[in-house]
């Protein structure tokens, strides 16, 4: 059973450039959700997507923004990078309709200069 | 506003000693409590899911239960293996979005 995965796994940008990252949820799962994690901190909810929209969206600019494709995967795509947006950024997965539990991926680190 | 609080931020066992992590919670509606474990620099990894007052789930050396306003995250005699950050996550009635804690790391030393 393929568990999330995300790539890639490391990221150096610099200030100002932009970033995408990917996933590819769970076998049998329809739902994505990105968070973000700083160093020391739980995950924040950046966005969700469900059927190719945007479900619900958390605390973050119009820099994060997100796709999903009809075979369920996502991208997350960040503009104008920040030195403050170096974080581990998570991807999980549900199943729409089922049980709420949400299954992680691995992450991708990312670090701006 | 929905809101989670952890404590303590770090705990230090000896092998075989005991303890228990807390998870504060506040929020409209509560649709689930998710315990996660999580090794340094890798994704949060499932443990349970709690949706009533008075439920429990066990797994191997923990045990998580739940109140009103709290839940808890018994470790019976841990052992090195189970050194990791343990977040705790909440669901409430208004969203699809997860709340998280700062999570409490682990240190159990043999």
């Amino acid at each position: 059973d393929a568990g999330v995965t995300q790539s890639p796994t490391h990221l150096i940008k610099t200030r100002g450039q932009q970033v995408t990252l990917r996933c590819s949820p769970k076998s049998g799962h329809d739902t994505v959700s990105w968070y973000q994690q700083a160093l020391g901190q739980g995950p924040q909810f950046i966005f969700q997507y469900y059927e190719e929209e945007e479900r619900q969206r958390g605390n973050f600019p119009d820099r994060f923004s997100g796709h999903q494709f009809p075979n369920y995967s996502s991208e997350l795509n960040v503009n104008a990078l920040l030195l403050g947006d170096s974080a581990l950024y998570l991807c999980a997965s549900r199943l729409a309709g089922g049980d709420n539990e949400q299954f992680f991926g691995p992450g991708t680190r990312l670090t701006v200069l | 506003e929905d809101q989670v609080t952890q404590s303590p931020e770090a705990l230090r066992l000896q092998e075989g000693e005991s303890s228990s992590l807390n998870c504060s919670y506040t929020v409209s509606g509560l649709r689930g409590l998710f315990w996660y474990r999580q090794d340094p620099g890798k994704g949060p990894e499932f443990l349970f899911t709690l949706y009533s007052a008075g439920e429990e789930k066990e797994k191997e050396r923990l045990k998580a239960t739940l109140t009103k306003k709290e839940s808890f995250l018994h470790i019976t005699a841990p052992k090195p293996e189970d050194s990791a950050t343990y977040l705790c996550a909440v669901l409430g009635q208004a969203g699809t979005a997860l709340i998280f804690g700062k999570g409490t790391t682990l240190s159990v030393s043999s």
